[in-house]
């Protein structure tokens, strides 16, 4: 099975900061990964697939990149709506899919 | 536009069987390519992937779960479900049904508890 490694846990960070988050994945995974968002109470809100396609309506401060076993979720300028638990997720076809243990992203 | 909605009961008692629906709006649960998938989230913890059915009605578990797990596709209503046996307090979760990553159900609170 593939395991989904993510960090950091926690992150604290300012406005205007430029964020990174990390997922390994125990074996290739191509590019099936995706990056959700999620806020307490709320339901999770699909950020980035297939590691770098924005989904819609996402500001394009938000951006992934790479591919295989390394994966980077990127906050170019973090606002205050961007406060939140960040969770990767591989969806590699007929292997169990699984998610990263999660990223909270707080204010410094 | 597609929708999700789970449906099923709130409190479930130890040992007994979890039930859930998920109903599928605005689009054939067969007709297309995706995994229709199962994701609990504990209070206060994280995501955690129990399993899918492909359009198929092929399915694939999480693990950790496959003994206890069985999600089917009732491809007549538009529905897919889940069963979950011999619940503990554990299994207290919201609940969410999805197609593939990027449609989700509104999640639905299932508590195990006598």
């Amino acid at each position: 099975d593939i395991q989904m490694t993510q960090s950091p846990s926690t992150l604290s960070a300012s406005i205007g900061d430029r964020v990174t988050i990390t997922c390994r994945a125990s074996q290739s995974i191509s590019n099936w990964l995706a990056w959700y968002q999620q806020k307490s109470g709320e339901v999770p809100k699909l950020l980035i697939y297939r590691a770098s396609t924005l989904e819609n309506g996402v500001p394009s401060r938000f951006s992934g990149s790479g591919s295989g076993t390394e994966f980077t979720l990127t906050i170019s300028s973090l606002q205050p709506d961007d406060f939140a638990t960040y969770y990767c997720q591989q969806y590699n076809g007929l292997s169990p899919w699984t998610f990263g243990q999660g990223t909270k992203v707080e204010i410094k | 536009q597609l929708q999700l909605q789970e449906s099923g009961p709130g409190l479930v008692k130890p040992s007994e069987t979890l039930s859930l629906t998920c109903t599928v709006s605005g689009g054939s649960i067969s007709g297309g390519d995706y995994y229709w998938n199962w994701i609990r989230q504990p209070p206060g913890k994280g995501l955690e992937w129990i399993g899918n059915v492909y359009f198929t009605g092929g399915a694939n578990y999480n693990p950790s779960l496959k003994s206890r797990v069985i999600i089917s596709l009732d491809t007549a209503e538009n529905q897919f479900s889940l069963k979950l046996t011999s619940v503990t307090a554990a299994d207290t979760a919201v609940y969410y049904c999805s197609r593939a990553v990027r449609v989700w159900g509104q999640g639905t609170l299932v508590t195990v508890s006598s």
